[in-house]
C-alpha cells in the first residue's frame, strides 16, 4: 500500500540551529500539505503545494520556516533558527488534488532544547 | 473563516459500550467533511468522509458519522466501542482545498 514517507522520524535540535524535514507523497498526487501539530491541538496547515507551486502559504512563519517542492514530487520544510515553541509533530500529507482525502506520514517530532 | 469545535476533549466509555463523538462546523455552505484517528505518536488515519448524497456514511473499522446540515454537525458514532478504539479522533472540514482540524477528542476505553 503507497504510504507518504516522512524522515526523520524524531529530531532533537538546540535552538537557534537550523533543522530540516522531508516529505516523500503518494506517487501521483499532486497536492502536497505540511501541518504542525502542538501536543494536545489539531493540525494546523502550514503550507501547502500543488504541484510545484506553493498555493497557501498564510501561516508560515516566514521570518524563519522555509518549504519548497522543486519538481513537484518531494518536498522539504525548513527551520532557521529554530526557537523553543517550535517543538511539536510536523505532519506531512499528500492528496491527488486539492479537496480529495489526504494520507499522511507518520510525522517528525520535533523537540527544540 | 471555517473553523471545527469538537466540543469534548476527553471521553471515556467501556468496552463495547456505544461511542459518539460531537464536531461542529463553523461554514456558509456544505463543506467536505472529515474524520480522522490519530495514534500515540503516528500520523492521522482517515475514518470516513462526506462530500454530498447520503448524510449517513460508513467508514473503516465500524465507525459510521451523520451529517446534519440544520445543526452544522458531523458526529462520528460506533455501536460498540473495542479497547483498540482508544485513540485521538479528529474532525476536519475543507474547503477550496484548505483543511481546517478540530483540537481532536481523546478516547479512553475501560476494560
Amino acid at each position: 500500500e503507497a504510504e507518504v514517507a516522512q524522515s526523520p522520524r524524531y529530531k532533537i535540535t538546540e535552538k537557534s540551529q537550523a533543522v530540516a524535514f522531508w516529505c516523500d507523497p503518494i506517487s501521483g498526487h499532486a497536492t502536497l500539505y505540511w501541518y504542525r501539530q502542538i501536543l494536545g491541538q489539531g493540525p494546523e496547515l502550514l503550507v501547502q503545494f500543488q504541484d510545484e507551486s506553493v498555493v497557501d502559504d498564510s501561516q508560515l512563519p516566514k521570518d524563519r520556516f522555509s518549504a519548497e517542492r522543486l519538481k513537484g514530487v518531494d518536498s522539504t520544510l525548513k527551520i532557521q533558527p529554530a526557537e523553543l515553541g517550535d517543538s511539536a509533530m510536523y505532519l506531512c500529507a499528500s492528496s491527488q488534488d486539492r479537496g480529495d482525502e489526504a494520507f499522511f506520514g507518520q510525522g517528525t517530532r520535533l523537540t527544540v532544547v | 473563516a471555517q473553523s471545527v469545535t469538537q466540543p469534548d476533549i476527553h471521553i471515556t466509555v467501556s468496552e463495547g459500550a456505544s461511542l459518539e463523538l460531537r464536531c461542529n462546523y463553523s461554514y456558509g455552505a456544505t463543506p467536505y467533511l472529515f474524520w480522522y484517528v490519530q495514534s500515540p505518536g503516528q500520523g492521522l488515519q482517515l475514518l470516513l468522509k462526506y462530500f454530498s448524497g447520503d448524510t449517513l456514511v460508513q467508514g473503516i473499522k465500524g465507525f459510521e458519522a451523520e451529517f446534519k446540515r440544520s445543526q452544522s454537525s458531523f458526529n462520528l458514532r460506533k455501536p460498540s466501542v473495542h479497547w483498540s478504539d482508544a485513540a485521538e479522533y479528529f474532525c476536519a472540514v475543507t474547503n477550496a482545498g484548505k483543511s481546517t482540524f478540530g483540537d481532536g477528542t481523546t478516547l479512553t476505553v475501560k476494560p
